[in-house]
């Protein structure tokens, strides 16, 4: 089975600071891979689908990039409303692992 | 306006039985693929069971299959999960979500607000 990973498991920034957050996955997945945002009690939103696609709605600070085994999520500039926890998800196959998660706090 | 409203959920003694429903409006019910996701308590994401739009077609993660059964009801709009052999880590709320594309799999675009499901004695 895939397994996917996540790095760095916490990150503290500020608000107007460039995030990064990868995600890798064990085995190629070409492009079918998501991003959710996910707040405390709150269901996880999709920002991302097909490693770049913006969901509808979601702002343009967010972008995803990367192919095969290896993606990124940025938020080009940090906002209040974007400290949640992020994840990433493939769709490669009819199995949808999650990575663990990226909490983004406030530094 | 797509919305999905979970119930169901509770307190259930480890050994027993659960179902646990998801009602959605707002789109072509049979037309998409729907999924379970579940949340332990403080951890992450874990997707648990797809079925297709016709519900034909039926997938889990290791860790349930042979326990729960993942099930639609097209004319009600209407999906389920049956939980047996409930053990204290199946323990999380579970969401259900749409699956994006109407034919393949894809992202989970919406979410339903989740409901609580705890194992204990």
């Amino acid at each position: 089975d895939i397994q996917m990973t996540q790095s760095p498991s916490t990150l503290s920034a500020s608000v107007g600071d460039r995030v990064t957050i990868t995600c890798r996955a064990s085995q190629s997945i070409s492009s079918w891979l998501a991003w959710y945002q996910q707040k405390p009690g709150k269901p996880p939103k999709l920002l991302i689908y097909k490693a770049s696609s913006l969901q509808s709605g979601v702002p343009s600070r967010f972008s995803g990039s990367g192919s095969g085994t290896e993606f990124t999520l940025t938020i080009s500039s940090l906002q209040p409303d974007d400290f949640a926890t992020y994840y990433c998800q493939q769709y490669n196959s009819y199995f949808f692992p999650f990575g663990p998660g990226t909490k983004v706090d406030i530094k | 306006e797509v919305q999905l409203v979970e119930s169901g959920g509770g307190l259930v003694q480890p050994g027993g039985s659960l179902r646990v429903s998801c009602a959605a409006s707002g789109f072509t019910f049979s037309s998409y693929a729907m999924n379970w996701v579940r949340q332990a308590p403080g951890k992450g994401l874990q997707w648990v069971s797809l079925i297709s739009g016709s519900g034909s077609n039926t997938y889990y993660v290791d860790s349930v299959k042979g326990r729960f059964i993942i099930s639609r009801d097209n004319s009600k709009n209407t999906l389920y999960l049956q939980m047996n052999s409930l053990r204290a880590e199946d323990t999380a709320v579970y969401y259900c979500a749409r699956g994006q594309r109407i034919v393949g799999a894809s992202a989970f675009d919406y979410w339903g607000q989740g409901t609580l499901v705890t194992v204990s004695s």
